[in-house]
C-alpha cells in the first residue's frame, strides 16, 4: 500500500530564511506527487505537482519541489519565506482505488514563521 | 465560478442523529471525493465517484454513505452519527485522471 511520511510535525523558520519541508513516499509504481497548503480554517490549495518529466517543479508563491526517485522523496523548498507562508503543508501521492485516483496524504507539517 | 462549495460549514449532532453533507462543483469535473481530516492524521479518503451514478469506497468508508445523482453534486450521509465521526470533512473534484484535485472549504462536524 502507498504511504507518505512527513517527518517534521512542526518547523519554525525566521522570516526571510530559506525553507525545506521533507516528504518521503512509498509507492509501487511511478508516483504522481503533490504539495498542498492549508491556511487556518481553509480548504487545501495546490502549490505544485509532479507527474513526469523534469524532476524540479515550480509552483505558486515561489515554491519549488524536487522529485528524487532514488531517495523516494519530494521535498518542498522556498528560498525566502514570508510571514504569510505560515500554514499547514501536506504532501500527497496519487493512489489507485479500484480504477480511480484518490490521494494519500501525509500527516502534515505545521510551519511557523518567526519575525 | 464558485469552484467547489460545501454545505453546511458547521454542524453539531447528537449521537444517533443523521445528516447529509452536500458538495457541489461548477467545473464539470468527472471525479469527486470525500475526505475527513483529523488532527495529526492528514486527510483520509472516505468515498469517491468517477461519474454520475457511480460511487466507490475509499480508505475509511464505514458509517458513511454517498450518492451522485447529478454530476455536479456529491452527497455524504451519516445514518447514525457517532462521536468518532467528529471531524472536518472536505470534498474535492478532479477533471480526469492525473489532474489536480480542487478542494472545498470544509464542513466542521461535531458529534456529541
Amino acid at each position: 500500500a502507498q504511504s507518505v511520511t512527513q517527518p517534521d510535525i512542526h518547523i519554525t523558520v525566521s522570516e526571510g530564511a530559506s525553507l525545506e519541508l521533507r516528504c518521503n513516499y512509498s509507492y509501487g509504481a511511478t508516483p504522481y506527487l503533490f504539495w498542498y497548503v492549508q491556511s487556518p480554517g481553509q480548504g487545501l490549495q495546490l502549490l505544485l505537482k509532479y507527474f513526469s518529466g523534469d524532476t524540479l517543479v515550480q509552483g505558486i508563491k515561489g515554491f519549488e519541489a524536487e522529485f528524487k526517485r532514488s531517495q523516494s522523496s519530494f521535498n518542498l523548498r522556498k528560498p525566502s519565506v514570508h510571514w504569510s507562508d505560515a500554514a499547514e503543508y501536506f504532501c500527497a501521492v496519487g493512489a489507485r482505488f479500484g480504477g480511480a485516483d484518490g490521494l494519500t496524504f501525509g500527516k502534515g507539517t505545521h510551519l511557523i514563521i518567526q519575525p | 465560478n464558485a469552484g467547489v462549495t460545501q454545505t453546511p460549514k458547521f454542524r453539531v449532532l447528537k449521537t444517533g442523529q443523521s445528516m447529509t453533507l452536500l458538495c457541489a462543483q461548477d467545473m464539470n469535473h468527472e471525479y469527486m471525493y470525500w475526505y475527513r481530516q483529523d488532527p495529526g492524521m492528514g486527510l483520509r479518503l472516505i468515498h469517491y465517484s468517477v461519474g454520475e451514478g457511480t460511487t466507490a469506497k475509499g480508505e475509511v468508508p464505514d458509517g458513511y454513505n454517498v450518492s451522485r445523482l447529478k454530476k455536479q453534486n456529491f452527497l455524504l450521509g451519516l445514518e447514525s452519527a457517532a462521536p468518532s465521526q467528529t471531524s472536518v470533512y472536505f470534498c474535492a473534484s478532479q477533471q480526469a485522471r492525473y489532474n489536480e484535485q480542487f478542494f472545498g472549504p470544509g464542513t466542521r462536524l461535531t458529534v456529541l
